[in-house]
């Protein structure tokens, strides 16, 4: 399995600011998913992180809120820009592995806006 | 997206006790998988089911792919104080989609 890095790890941000998640892989892989976990909620898929090309995001999901950079398959940045109280949540990187119909997830980035 | 329905949503149960969670979907899924995700962690892969009927065990867990392939259950036998967390499922058609969670609190 793959083993995630993710960074920062937490942080508490200023309204209308922006912050950028780092997410590096031990390895290449294919499929790379950023993931929203909102207070006590479960995960919601942002978008998928694609290589050399733009992300492909869910709905209600927009690239000017949530950029992704994908540069090579071991790293991706998700940023958060312009955040409200309501960016408050956990943002999980995720990988899937190929031939293995599984995710593997980093520890996650906690942000809390004020 | 789609989330799948999973209860219960919250279990306070006594060391040594045995649970037992399920997951039940409107879509068929061709994987089943089961995560723990413990505060300030990702959730941790603990069981993957490929194939309707499977039943497989990870020590003290044991979960089952339903016949139907639109349900997955999860039992932790005799648990103990460090099975706390929140537990997940996911289902995996062309997408993955997430379990709302069964919390687990073990009293000592």
């Amino acid at each position: 399995s793959a083993v995630i890095s993710q960074k920062p790890s937490r942080d508490i941000c200023q309204r209308g600011t922006s912050l950028t998640i780092q997410c590096q892989v031990d390895s290449q892989v294919t499929m790379m998913f950023w993931y929203r976990q909102q207070p006590g909620q479960s995960l919601t898929l942002i978008a998928t992180a694609n290589q050399g090309s733009e992300a492909t995001y869910e709905s209600g999901f927009v690239i000017d809120k949530f950029p992704i950079s994908r540069p090579n398959l071991t790293f991706s940045t998700l940023t958060v820009s312009n955040m409200s109280p309501e960016d408050s949540s956990i943002y999980l990187c995720s990988v899937g592995l190929s031939g293995a119909n599984v995710l593997t997830f980093g520890a996650g980035s906690r942000l809390t806006v004020l | 997206g789609q989330q799948l329905n999973q209860s219960p949503q919250s279990m306070f149960i006594q060391e040594g006790e045995d649970v037992s969670m399920n997951c039940t979907s409107s879509s068929i899924f061709n994987t089943w998988l089961w995560y723990k995700q413990e505060p300030g962690e990702g959730p941790v892969l603990l069981i993957a089911l490929y194939k309707a009927g499977e039943l497989t065990s990870n020590g003290r867990l044991t979960a089952q792919f339903g016949i139907t392939r639109k349900d997955s259950f999860l039992n932790i036998s005799a648990s103990i104080p460090s099975d706390v967390g929140i537990y997940f499922c996911a289902g995996h058609g062309n997408q993955f989609y997430f379990g709302t969670g069964t919390s687990l609190t073990v009293i000592p």
